[in-house]
């Protein structure tokens, strides 16, 4: 699977839009790519995820460049509840041999912390 | 609520003795997955199962891991043995069949080995 690039920690004032960047350069054209988030001693949550198209849902929305080299996950009002660590992963969709393409590769992540 | 749910959440332990975890993933979610995460880490694959059959595993998995879903419904991850390296956080993660795939995380077992 592709490498992603994250910034290590971001800060955000409660209420304002938090955008997180990833670089992923080496996507491949049939890796999709997925945002985990994982409050405090809790397990990853799912948040988002897309191919090409941008995708919003009723937590983030998804912002993929048109060469897919990059993508941008907004939380549109961020609470004090958003503070967490959000991973942007990207994993090859499921190949007609199956196999190993479902592991997630977490990196390190971005420390999102929204302030009051 | 039918999310993925682990047991313990929390074990201590002394090195050398063994212990297990159990998972039960989302009812009718035939995938399941094994993670460890470490302090400041993301989460690394361990293994994966789909249905009973264990399909994958990590480099990570050393001999004194293992893992079972007996009837393609609960797992359990057992390490023998244990060594104050495996003190870590257990995750488990489930997804149901087709296209989409995505994993839904339990809680984890946060296993401690004195």
């Amino acid at each position: 699977d592709a490498k992603t690039t994250q910034p290590p920690s971001m800060d955000c004032a409660e209420g304002r839009a938090a955008n997180l960047p990833c670089n992923h350069s080496t996507i491949s054209g049939n890796e999709y790519v997925y945002w985990y988030r994982q409050i405090h001693s809790q397990g990853p949550q799912y948040i988002i995820h897309g191919l090409k198209n941008n995708e919003t849902n009723e937590m983030a929305s998804l912002i993929i460049t048109e060469d897919r080299k990059s993508s941008t996950l907004i939380l549109p009002h961020a609470t004090l509840r958003d503070t967490a660590v959000y991973y942007c992963i990207v994993r090859v969709a499921r190949g007609r041999s199956g196999g190993s393409n479902y592991k997630l590769t977490f990196g390190k992540g971005t420390l999102l912390t929204v302030n009051p | 609520d039918t999310g993925v749910s682990q047991d313990p959440r929390h074990k201590i332990t002394k090195r050398g003795q063994n212990v297990t975890f159990r998972c039960d993933p989302i009812s009718e979610h035939n995938r399941l997955y094994w993670y460890r995460q470490t302090l400041g880490q993301g989460p690394e694959f361990l293994t994966y199962f789909q249905n009973e059959a264990q399909l994958e595993k990590s480099r990570l998995l050393s001999d004194r891991f293992s893992a079972e879903r007996p009837k393609g419904s609960f797992s359990t991850l057992e390490i023998q043995r244990t060594e104050q390296g495996d003190s870590a956080m257990y995750l488990c993660a489930s997804s149901p069949r087709g296209l989409k795939e995505t994993q839904y995380f339990g809680p984890g077992t946060r296993l401690l080995v004195l």
